[in-house]
């Protein structure tokens, strides 16, 4: 199974400041030339919406506040500025193979 | 508009069987691979079980395999989830998801999820 180490387990950030979120993969989530690693926002008492798909697209309506990047397996969101309703929960999700896992969570609070 | 809508959840016996439905509108069901997706309290997603678009294919996370049975009626538009032999460590809640096509395999829309609380 492919193993998603997901970094840090929470982070308080200061209003308009950057967060970045870290995933690392435990092998290649690669498939023709596309890493089929996705983020998703979870805010408290809701459920789970896609922000980025494949790496670095953003989904349908998401701003541009958030961005995604891969460096050698480690996958990175990145929200910059951070705004107040940004207060959530980060997952990310590997699509390559079966059984599909997600990493442990990331909670982002306001400083 | 897509709409995904579960149903069939609640308190449970270990043991015993339940299962959950999902009603989907708003595209063309029989395109798409559909999944289950749950959440203990308190914790992280995990993915459970997909079927592929026809229902031929169908895949779960081991620790429901042999238990668990994801099929969906076409016709109906109408995800399921069939839970046997459940146990206290499968309480969670459990959401209906459409797996995004051209193989990306990610969950582009979620249904509000049903509780599924499994206690003596």
């Amino acid at each position: 199974n492919i193993v998603l180490t997901q970094s840090p387990a929470s982070l308080a950030v200061i209003l308009g400041q950057k967060a970045t979120i870290s995933c690392t993969a435990s092998e290649s989530v690669n498939k023709f030339g596309i890493n089929l690693m996705h983020w998703y926002q979870q805010k408290p008492g809701q459920l789970p919406k896609i922000l980025i798909y494949n790496e670095f697209s953003r989904a349908p309506g998401i701003p541009a506040r958030f961005s995604g990047d891969e460096a050698e397996l480690n996958f990175t969101l990145t929200i910059e500025p951070v705004e107040a309703d940004d207060v959530a929960t980060y997952y990310c999700q590997q699509g390559l193979t079966f059984p599909y896992t997600f990493g442990a969570g990331t909670k982002l609070e306001l400083k | 508009e897509v709409q995904l809508v579960e149903s069939g959840g609640g308190l449970v016996q270990p043991g015993r069987s339940m299962k959950l439905s999902c009603a989907a509108s708003g595209f063309t069901f029989n395109n798409y691979d559909m999944a289950w997706v749950c959440q203990a309290p308190k914790k992280g997603l995990e993915w459970v079980a997909t079927i592929s678009y026809d229902g031929s294919s169908t895949y779960y996370r081991d620790s429901v395999k042999g238990r668990f049975t994801i099929s969906r009626d076409n016709a109906k538009s109408t995800l399921y989830l069939q839970m046997d032999s459940l146990r206290s460590e499968d309480t969670a809640t459990y959401y209906c998801a459409r797996s995004k096509d051209y193989g990306y395999n990610y969950f582009d829309y979620w249904g509000q999820g049903v509780m599924v609380t499994v206690s003596s």
